[in-house]
C-alpha cells in the first residue's frame, strides 16, 4: 500500500525556471493538500482540494497554481520560482468528513532555488 | 479563524509521562481538535483527534477541557522516538482546509 506518492524527492531550480510537482494517493481520498516548510517553522497550507474538480487558496498561495487532475493525483506548479520558494513541500489526504478529517502525508519534496 | 497556542518546546525524561497542552480560545461548537507529529525528516503523523469527549488510541490520550478552550495532549510512557514536533491543529466547520502552526518541540532524554 503505496499511501502518498510525491514525485520528485529532490530539485534545484534557477531562478525562474518552472516545474511541477506531483503527488498522487491511491486511497480513494476526496480531499488533497499542499503544504510547504521553511527550516524550523510549522507547515503552511498553499492550496487545497476539498474534492475532484475543486481547488482554493490556503494560506500562502502566491506564486503557485495546482491542479486536481484527478481522484487520485494533485499537482503543484511554480511557474516562475524564487528563492524564497526554497522549502520543502508535502502533500496530504484525507477522507474529509466531518468526524474523519486524518490526513495521511507524503515524505516531501526539498526544493532549493538558486 | 480559529488559532492554537502551544509552547515552543517541552522537555520529558524517558518513560515518563507527557503532558502537551494547547489553547484554543476562539474554538467554535463544532470545531474538532487534531494533534499531529512530525518525526525529524519526515512528514507529519496523525495521532488523535476529538470534539468533546476525551478521547484515547494506542498512541496517546486526548484530555478536552470542559469548556473546550484548551486541550492537552497526554503520551503516557514517553520513548526516544517520540521525540518530535507536536502540532495541535482546529479543524474548523466552516473550512476544508487543515492548518498547522509552530507545534511543540518535544526532547526527550534517557
Amino acid at each position: 500500500n503505496a499511501g502518498v506518492t510525491q514525485t520528485p524527492k529532490f530539485q534545484v531550480l534557477k531562478t525562474g525556471q518552472s516545474m511541477t510537482l506531483q503527488c498522487a494517493q491511491d486511497m480513494n481520498h476526496n480531499s488533497m493538500y499542499w503544504y510547504r516548510q521553511d527550516p524550523g517553522m510549522g507547515l503552511r497550507l498553499i492550496y487545497y482540494s476539498a474534492s475532484e474538480g475543486t481547488t482554493d487558496k490556503g494560506e500562502v498561495p502566491n506564486g503557485y497554481n495546482v491542479s486536481r487532475l484527478n481522484k487520485r493525483e494533485f499537482s503543484l506548479r511554480l511557474e516562475s520560482a524564487a528563492p524564497s520558494q526554497t522549502s520543502v513541500y508535502f502533500c496530504a489526504s484525507s477522507y474529509s468528513t466531518p468526524t474523519n478529517e486524518k490526513l495521511f502525508f507524503g515524505s516531501g519534496t526539498q526544493l532549493s532555488v538558486l | 479563524d480559529a488559532k492554537t497556542t502551544q509552547p515552543n518546546s517541552m522537555e520529558s525524561n524517558e518513560e515518563e509521562p507527557v503532558h502537551l497542552p494547547c489553547n484554543h480560545s476562539t474554538i467554535s461548537g463544532t470545531d474538532y481538535i487534531h494533534w499531529y507529529r512530525q518525526l525529524p525528516s519526515q512528514g507529519p503523523e496523525y495521532v488523535i483527534h476529538g470534539l468533546t469527549s476525551n478521547v484515547n488510541n494506542r498512541m496517546a490520550s486526548l484530555a478536552i477541557a470542559e469548556d473546550r478552550k484548551s486541550s492537552t495532549l497526554i503520551l503516557h510512557r514517553a520513548t526516544l522516538r517520540d521525540a518530535a514536533v507536536y502540532y495541535c491543529i482546529l479543524r474548523e466547520s466552516k473550512n476544508n482546509d487543515m492548518r498547522f502552526g509552530a507545534g511543540t518541540r518535544l526532547t526527550v532524554k534517557p
